[in-house]
């Protein structure tokens, strides 16, 4: 089955500064990564998707990731981080073909410091 | 265009309670999911659903808890009885059909749900 590591529970950043969410995967072939970010007390938001092709793919916000197979890891990052940045956020995988449901990790909290 | 809905948004109850949460889905989309988040085992796939059929309820904890999907438009959760531990935030998904859409959901605000 597969899975997804996020090492990371909370990190601190100052506003401007550059950001980078780890996230690894578990899976046997190449899965679909996803990452979403949750706000307090609201669901979750779709940042970005990969599946196939260029390895590095942008999203919404200004986010993008980039996918290593060799290191089995797909991680967000940010140029310049905003106040607004502030929420948790999820690594998450779907099997390539079949099962629609995603796995998540156990999300990263992030805090951005003026 | 209304995004997922979902409501109670809170609930409280006393513990043996009968519960039940409901989720309207966006309209279109042909796969629902309930998931549930805690602060110790994070977002958990509860059941899922395409084209109102059950597709895989392996996440459901146990015999208290049943989902149904009686048309394209409504779902429900229900727990019966309710124990103290089933405390959480119950978040219902969405997706559309089609491959390429696979892992895009779109999620209600949640419904989060106290058992004393």
């Amino acid at each position: 089955a597969q899975s997804v590591t996020q090492p990371d529970i909370h990190i601190t950043v100052s506003e401007g500064a550059s950001l980078e969410l780890r996230c690894n995967y578990s899976y046997g072939a190449t899965p679909y990564l996803f990452w979403y970010v949750q706000s307090p007390g609201q669901g979750l938001q779709l940042l970005l998707k990969y599946f196939s092709g260029d390895t590095l793919v942008q999203g919404i916000k200004g986010f993008e990731a980039e996918f290593k197979r060799s290191q089995s890891s797909f991680n967000l990052r940010k140029p310049s981080v905003h106040w607004s940045d502030a929420a948790e956020y999820f690594c998450a995988v779907a099997p390539g073909t079949g099962r629609r449901a995603l796995t998540f990790g156990s999300g990263t909290r992030l805090q951005v410091q003026p | 265009d209304a995004g997922v809905i979902q409501s109670p948004r809170h609930e409280v109850t006393e513990m043996g309670q009968e519960v039940t949460l409901r989720c309207k889905p966006i309209s279109g989309h042909d796969y629902l999911f309930w998931y549930r988040q805690t602060m110790m085992r994070g977002l958990e796939l509860l059941i899922y659903f395409n084209n109102n059929v059950p597709i895989d309820d392996s996440g459901m904890p146990e015999d208290r808890f049943s989902a149904k999907m009686p048309n394209a438009s409504f779902s429900t959760l229900k727990i019966q009885p309710s124990e103290p531990r089933d405390s959480a935030v119950y978040f219902c998904a969405s997706s559309r059909p089609g491959t390429r859409n696979t892992g895009e959901l779109f999620f209600g605000e949640g419904s989060r749900l106290t058992v004393l």
